[in-house]
Parts: C-alpha cells; sequence; structure tokens
C-alpha cells in the first residue's frame, strides 16, 4: 500500500469552479508539503505544515489555500480555479525527527493530481 | 529562493555507457543537497542527501558526489541501463531551513537499448 495517497489522480474542471486535492500519508510524518509542476518548470512549494496548527505559504501561494485536519491529512484548495493553474500537483511528507549533527527532510512524494482547468 | 540550473537539460545514452550530469546552486548559506530519480508517469524517490563538502554518496550503479565551497554537485551512472531512463532533479537548501528545498528543472536521461 502507497504511504502517500493523493485524491483524485485526474480532474478536469471549468473555470470559477472550487476545487479541492486531497492527501493522505501513513508514514507519521508530522511535516506535508503541496507543490506543482509545470512542464520546463521545477517543482515549486505552495504550502507547507510542519503540524496541525503550523501552516506557511511556499514560494507560490497566491489563488491557493490549505487546511491540516489531521497530522495524517493535508488539502489544497483553489477557490476560483483558472486556466494557468493547470498543472500536476504533488504532496509530499517528511520527517522532523533528528538524527543527529544535521538534520535532514529527505521528502517522500505522493503520485500527483493531474489538474486541468478549462 | 535559490537559483539552481541543472544540466544538460536532457541526454540520450547507450545502454552501457556511463554519464554524469550536474547541479549548481548557490554556495552562501548551504544547508544540504537532495538527489531524486523521477521516472514518467511515477512520483519523485529520494536518491541521495548531502550535506557536508566533499560528500560522496553510492548506491548501486550511481554515485554523487558534493562541492559546497563551489556550489555544485555531480551525479554518476556507471554503466547505463534502460531502467535508468529517467529525470534526475537535484534540490539544495539554505540556511536552516531543511525542509525548504529549492527544485532544479532536472536532466532527462534516456537509455537506449
Amino acid at each position: 500500500d502507497a504511504d502517500v495517497t493523493q485524491t483524485p489522480r485526474n480532474r478536469i474542471t471549468k473555470t470559477g469552479k472550487r476545487i479541492m486535492l486531497e492527501c493522505s500519508q501513513t508514514k507519521g510524518h508530522d511535516r506535508m508539503y503541496w507543490y506543482r509542476q509545470d512542464p520546463g518548470l521545477g517543482l515549486r512549494l505552495i504550502y507547507y505544515s510542519f503540524d496541525v496548527k503550523d501552516i506557511n505559504k511556499g514560494e507560490i501561494s497566491d489563488g491557493y489555500s490549505v487546511s491540516r485536519q489531521a497530522q495524517a491529512k493535508f488539502s489544497l484548495s483553489l477557490e476560483s480555479a483558472i486556466p494557468n493553474q493547470t498543472a500536476l500537483y504533488f504532496c509530499a511528507t517528511s520527517d522532523s525527527v533528528n538524527r543527529g549533527e544535521r538534520s535532514t527532510d529527505t521528502q517522500y512524494f505522493g503520485p500527483g493530481t493531474r489538474l486541468t482547468v478549462l | 529562493i535559490l537559483n539552481v540550473e541543472q544540466s544538460p537539460q536532457s541526454l540520450h545514452v547507450q545502454e552501457g555507457d556511463s554519464t554524469n550530469f550536474t547541479c549548481s546552486f548557490p554556495s552562501s548559506n548551504f544547508y544540504a543537497l537532495h538527489w531524486y530519480r523521477w521516472e514518467t508517469a511515477k512520483s519523485p524517490e529520494a536518491l541521495f542527501v548531502m550535506t557536508l563538502n566533499g560528500d560522496e554518496k553510492k548506491k548501486g550503479r550511481i554515485s554523487a558526489t558534493l562541492n559546497t565551497k563551489e556550489g555544485y554537485s555531480y551525479l554518476y551512472i556507471k554503466g547505463s541501463q534502460p531502467e535508468d531512463s529517467a529525470t534526475y532533479l537535484c534540490a539544495p537548501s539554505a540556511g536552516a531551513g531543511s525542509y525548504q528545498l529549492t527544485f532544479g528543472k532536472g536532466t532527462k536521461l534516456s537509455v537506449i537499448p
């Protein structure tokens, strides 16, 4: 079974609609992230969360909002979808446990959601 | 947001060839450098994380080196196989933000049987 799951895997919607993408994880990690991938660009961070009460904006948060319903669940919402939000969206998790002198947050990615906004 | 450059953007090699590609990043305030492998229709998968200047990591036929003073990392693949075909992403982090990775655009490797 996948440790990080995303639903839906594919979604086509129309301009102006509200859309929610969901992410769940069974890894027990406290940190969760939302990225988007566009052709020719690197993965860009939208929002990240260190725990249920700690949510932070990333590089490209405009037009998006998030909700951390539980440690294992992190949802991304597009309040009013627009065509330039058409992209591949990834959720990721990492563990903040310090493993020594310098902890590093290896991130584990979900399978992605392909969103098309017409 | 860090300026991360990966080169080449893409390359095609014959099965059995060895290859390498580069990730360049700002050397100031360096914290860690991650390499990910991303196969088509799958999700990015962590290969290595390196933190110290001179670090070398190896996983099977794939290895990586890190130079934090000049701001670059090399990824090497020895004896490429078709299953190595993927996009390889590097992602440095800076300051105390070990969690905030800036991903490069990747190097897309195609191994021709």
